[in-house]
């Protein structure tokens, strides 16, 4: 198994511009999710899903949005990226609601 | 609102020496509540995990973690650590009644001296 693999490792994007961070598992969990981490900060909840077709807002979810069509894929898409969303962003996945969360190995997005 | 901190930004020990993290947490209910791992330029990778019964847990790597519910602390230990040890720690408490959806705390860095 993979595991969660994310794509791209980096990306520079200009203030405006969108762009799509893919995310996939390939252990057939239920659950994903999307996180950021700030420098200095912990993970803050962007989006979760609970199963394809089903999405729900984390913590900070303003200026994202997801969508999950197949159990195995979570895209997560900025539309008008902002300094402010500079981060590093972390997919993560489950079996169950209980179960450990796997996580990916991260995208550190810059928006200058 | 339910909320995680963790005291400590950043601990040294020397290796051999034994190791205490702490973590206290904000949470109406009985919490699950994780400890995870980071290493440089790596996603996050569970320690241990409590959701109930014995208050100690055992976990990998030689980690171990006691709840108690009095101090709302879930405070991470090792007898003796290891250089392949540093690395950045986070304690997470289960945020909505056991949904999936973590709160995170700010994370200890750890640095082990030779």
């Amino acid at each position: 198994n993979a595991g969660v693999t994310q794509t791209p490792k980096f990306r520079i994007l200009k203030i405006g511009q969108s762009m799509t961070l893919q995310c996939t598992q390939d252990m057939n969990h239920n659950y994903m999710y999307w996180y950021r981490q700030d420098p200095g900060m912990g993970l803050k909840l962007i989006y979760y899903s609970v199963g394809a077709g089903i999405t729900d807002k984390g913590e900070v979810p303003n200026g994202y949005n997801v969508s999950r069509s197949t159990t195995e894929d979570f895209p997560l898409r900025l539309e008008l990226a902002a300094p402010s969303q500079t981060s590093v962003y972390f997919c993560a996945s489950s079996y169950l609601v209980t179960d450990t969360q796997y996580f990916g190995p991260g995208t550190r997005l810059t928006v200058l | 609102a339910q909320s995680v901190t963790q005291p400590d930004i950043h601990i040294t020990v020397s290796e051999g020496a034994s190791l205490e993290l702490r973590c206290n947490y904000s949470y109406g209910a009985t919490p699950y509540l994780f400890w995870y791992v980071q290493s440089p330029g790596q996603g996050l990778q569970l320690l241990l995990k409590y959701f109930s019964g014995d208050t100690l847990v055992q976990g990998i790597k030689g980690f171990e973690a006691e709840f108690k519910r009095s101090q709302s602390s879930f405070n991470l230990r090792k007898p003796s650590v290891h250089w392949s040890d540093a690395a950045e720690y986070f304690c997470a408490v289960d945020g909505s009644g056991n949904t999936g959806k973590l709160i995170f705390g700010q994370g200890t860095t750890l640095q082990v001296k030779p």
